[in-house]
């Protein structure tokens, strides 16, 4: 069963913050995001592991709420770089090695 | 260094024919991974490579669809018969070591598009 992803799209000016949600019913052992362009490969942004770790970029902010199974994204001082569609993808905390991804988020910057 | 390349970039053919794609992870990297997304959606699991086995084709859609990674490394997904449905962007991603909280790192994709 795939996450789900709220909200579908948004739209930000320049240095506006934005905040991307991902919510499962299965218990998850760790949550990856990703950024994907128009055409171009899926880029890696972070991942949250159950326990609190988290591997990424520097400028990426996430949380992960294992007692709710919800994860968000944080985007702050939002660039015209940050444009694209986020999705997460949730691996399960039993067995499963498959990553199951969401709709997707498609987050577009203005100047 | 360089990162997971797939070839060929795009695909046209038509209905009933054979394809291969292939994919070259990332040097060193023990897993791979297969994915197919389709417009509009994320990317949906196919199949996972640990070294030269399959440790999980759950995610083929039929037996139309095949994979193989014969030494470790390279892996072709291949299609018979295919059908205007199989129509997406066929993605590969490779990790280190296939662990729960190593990073996938994706290719480019091979867009297949089956008239």
């Amino acid at each position: 069963q795939q996450p789900v992803q709220s909200p579908q799209a948004v739209i930000l000016r320049e240095g506006e913050d934005a905040v991307i949600n991902c919510s499962s019913s299965k218990a998850l052992y760790s949550v990856h995001w990703y950024r994907q362009k128009h055409g171009e490969a899926p880029v890696f942004l972070m991942i949250l592991l159950k326990g609190g770790e988290q591997k990424g970029h520097e400028k990426i902010s996430a949380s992960f709420n294992e007692k709710k199974q919800q994860s968000s994204l944080y985007l702050t001082a939002s660039q015209l770089s940050y444009s694209g569609t986020y999705f997460c993808g949730a691996l399960p905390g039993a067995g499963s090695y498959q990553l199951t991804f969401g709709k997707g988020t498609k987050l577009s910057v203005i100047p | 260094g360089a990162g997971v390349s797939q070839t060929p970039s795009n695909k046209v053919t038509e209905k009933g024919k054979y394809v291969e794609l292939r994919c070259d992870p990332i040097s060193g990297h023990t897993a791979l991974y297969w994915y197919r997304q389709s417009l509009g959606q994320g990317p949906e699991f196919l199949i996972y490579f640990q070294g030269t086995g399959a440790a999980d084709d759950s995610g083929l859609p039929n037996d139309r669809f095949f994979a193989v990674r014969p030494e470790g490394s390279v892996s072709t997904l291949k299609i018979q018969r295919t059908e205007r449905g199989d129509s997406a962007v066929y993605l590969c991603a490779s990790s280190r070591t296939g662990g729960k909280a190593d990073t996938q790192y994706f290719g480019p994709g091979t867009r297949l598009t089956v008239l």
